[in-house]
């Protein structure tokens, strides 16, 4: 079965800080993974995707993440934070491109 | 392009009613889905559909049908609404291969 674990619910950084957001998954067979962005009472946005290939992976607004089979972690990370990072980030696998299993969330402030 | 949309933006149900949530996408895509997303949970999948004339269940489909007669609307019906489909719905969209494209979500609150 899938799933998604993201540790964390809340994490605070200061502007200028790392971001690193942690998603571990389970799965049956290689998965695609996702990271997206909620604004609040918006959508979600897509951040950036695994499918195969390179492990590390850039998505928009300066974030990447890296694919590690051996840990089944894809965690978030962005070098500095900006104000507008401000956010909920949610973590996604899905094994058959049709269906999608998200994680809970992470809501993640930046202090000024 | 509006992309993807969804009717109505926010609906107070008492137990009991019914309803349907209408998800349009101008995007041509094969591939619509329809969420919810509750305090905690994340977004669970309740029902999709590869193309038009065709639905399968996801993960939380019970008290829910769907329908996709068109390619471009997917609706989502809640027949005896209750409590426990408070949430907001979320409705997405994508090509083959390609990701998914949200909605802006509906709020809704079930008394």
């Amino acid at each position: 079965a899938q799933s998604v674990t993201q540790l964390g619910s809340h994490v605070s950084v200061s502007e200028g800080a790392l971001v690193l957001l942690r998603c571990n998954y389970s799965s049956s067979v290689p998965p695609y993974l996702f990271w997206y962005v909620q604004y609040p009472n918006q959508g979600l946005q897509l951040l950036l995707k695994y499918t195969t290939g390179a492990t590390l992976v850039k998505g928009i607004n300066g974030f990447e993440a890296e694919f590690k089979k051996s840990e089944t972690s894809f965690h978030l990370t962005k070098p500095s934070a900006h104000m507008s990072d401000a956010a909920e980030y949610f973590c996604a696998v899905s094994e058959d491109g049709n269906q999608f299993y998200f994680g809970t969330g992470t809501s993640l402030t930046v202090i000024p | 392009n509006a992309g993807v949309t969804q009717t109505p933006k926010f609906r107070v149900l008492k137990t009991g009613q019914s309803m349907t949530l209408l998800c349009a996408q101008d995007m041509n895509h094969e591939y619509m889905y329809w969420y919810r997303q509750d305090p905690g949970m994340g977004l669970r999948l309740i029902h999709y559909s590869v193309g038009e004339g065709t639905t399968a269940k996801g993960e939380v489909p019970d008290g829910y049908n769907v329908s996709r007669l068109k390619k471009q609307n997917f609706l989502l019906g809640l027949e005896s609404a209750a409590p426990s489909q408070t949430s907001v719905y979320f409705c997405a969209s994508r090509k083959l291969g390609e990701t998914q494209y949200f909605g802006p979500g509906t709020r809704l609150l079930v008394l």
